[in-house]
């Protein structure tokens, strides 16, 4: 179990729709990444968050938008859904941002678009 | 271009066998951090190793080996004795001191299957 928790662990919904993908970093931990692993893409990062302030954005869709709350939980929110957004979606966490840190990783959030 | 390539897509082994995943790396950072993660069958990502751009000791951890090389560019990952619980798919991944998002940039995987 390396800290992270992240809520719910499975979701089915139908295109056009809207989610919110929840995360809870380690205890201690200040930096929050969020990531998404689909079969064509692979593992790809979308965005980072270091106490409560966006630092660093990947290839996220302008649908998607992110946050981090003042007790350093974070949300993803995926917003007009299509098929191709099905995917397991990352939260990792860290102490602080830095190459040398070692991103820890939760269960993830398995996302079906129908 | 592919900033971590894995080529063994998928290896298949017996148990008790030895195996050896490749990873090879392209970075222009002199300062860069590589890293394994392992994906069991129930879909976490699990950290196993951590290794600095200077720092090319070999390091051990019970059955697990890892050899770093910057003249190839490569972090090869070794389970001696293999077991059917080692059976996931393995990343490997680099951040770049020069990425201000510090950002995992991961390969494509190597999908271990351990045959009793």
């Amino acid at each position: 179990d390396s800290g992270v928790t992240q809520t719910p662990k499975h979701l089915i919904t139908a295109t056009g729709q809207r989610v919110t993908l929840r995360c809870s970093p380690r205890s201690g931990d200040l930096s929050v990444y969020w990531y998404q692993q689909s079969l064509d893409q692979g593992l790809q990062f979308l965005i980072q968050y270091y106490n409560g302030e966006e630092r660093a954005k990947g290839n996220i869709l302008e649908r998607f938008s992110a946050q981090q709350f003042p007790d350093l939980h974070s949300e993803l929110n995926l917003s007009s859904l299509e098929l191709g957004d099905s995917a397991l979606y990352f939260c990792a966490s860290s102490v602080d941002p830095g190459p040398q840190e070692t991103q820890y990783f939760g269960p993830g959030t398995r996302l079906l678009v129908l | 271009a592919q900033k971590v390539t894995q080529a063994q897509t998928e290896i298949s082994v017996v148990e008790k066998e030895d195996v050896t995943l490749d990873c090879v790396y392209e970075t222009r950072d002199t300062t860069y951090y590589l890293f394994w993660y392992k994906q069991p069958p129930s879909g976490e990502l699990v950290f196993l190793i951590r290794r600095n751009s200077f720092d090319e000791q070999n390091e051990i951890s019970g059955r697990y080996s890892w050899n770093f090389q910057k003249s190839t560019s490569s972090f090869n990952f070794t389970i001696t004795a293999s077991q059917v619980v080692d059976s996931a798919v393995y990343f490997c991944a680099l951040s770049e001191a020069g990425d201000s998002s510090y950002k995992l940039i991961f390969g494509s995987g190597t999908r271990l299957l351990v045959r009793p």
